[in-house]
């Protein structure tokens, strides 16, 4: 196990409401990434928090936001939810300076927007 | 066009076949490179990373061809056990972001 937790494991949501899911990120990790998978799909980088600032985006809208708590766990928020925001939600937890940048995911948030 | 290409599968084995997956990378400013294996409904794992010199890790070996942007994974002897999906993964340090990004990943099925 790599010691990224994940809450809940399985939620289900209506269009247009909103949601917050949480990561707890490994011993000594002090950055936590936050990535889509879609079905049938690669995870999709949405962002990625260092030391409570967000430190780079990808392709998301702005109704996906983030925070990261000074003990390095996070929050991914979605807003007025859509169909298409059905997903694996994985958060990943690595340190700045660790090889090869090694990231270490958690069993996901499964997502069903209904 | 995808930044990272795989071809998707299923690629089905019998058990002890060799396998050879191939993958392709289109930002040449890529620094990392990796082999995640994904089982069904789980978190991907991190499975080798790949040096441009090549490395092996007991049945697994990782090619990484850089004037070509490509990478392979070949495995030997292969075991029921090893039936996932595999994801090829880069990764792009640029003004400090360093975001992995996957491939869509090829499954293998091993049969007995």
């Amino acid at each position: 196990e790599t010691g990224v937790t994940q809450s809940p494991t399985h939620l289900i949501k209506t269009r247009g409401q909103q949601v917050t899911l949480r990561c707890s990120s490994q011993s000594g990790h002090n950055t936590v990434s936050w990535y889509q998978q879609a079905l049938g799909q690669g995870p999709q980088f949405i962002f990625q928090y260092y030391r409570e600032e967000e430190n780079g985006r990808g392709n998301f809208p702005p109704r996906f936001s983030g925070l990261q708590f000074p003990n390095y766990s996070s929050e991914l928020n979605v807003n007025a939810l859509e169909l298409d925001d059905s997903a694996l939600y994985l958060c990943a937890s690595s340190s700045r300076g660790g090889t090869y940048n090694e990231q270490f995911f958690g069993p996901g948030t499964r997502l069903t927007v209904l | 066009r995808k930044e990272v290409e795989q071809d998707p599968g299923p690629f089905n084995v019998p058990e002890g076949a060799t396998v050879a997956f191939n993958c392709t990378y289109s930002n040449s400013a890529s620094q990392s490179f990796f082999w995640y294996r994904q089982d069904c409904r789980k978190e991907p794992k991190l499975l080798m990373s790949v040096y441009s010199s090549g490395n092996e890790d007991g049945r697994f070996t990782a090619q990484l061809n850089r004037a070509s942007q490509y990478i392979s994974l070949l495995i030997r002897d292969s075991k029921l056990s090893d039936s996932a999906t595999y994801l090829c993964v880069v990764n792009n340090v640029d003004t400090g972001r360093r975001a992995l990004t996957f491939g869509s990943g090829t499954r293998l099925q091993v049969q007995p």
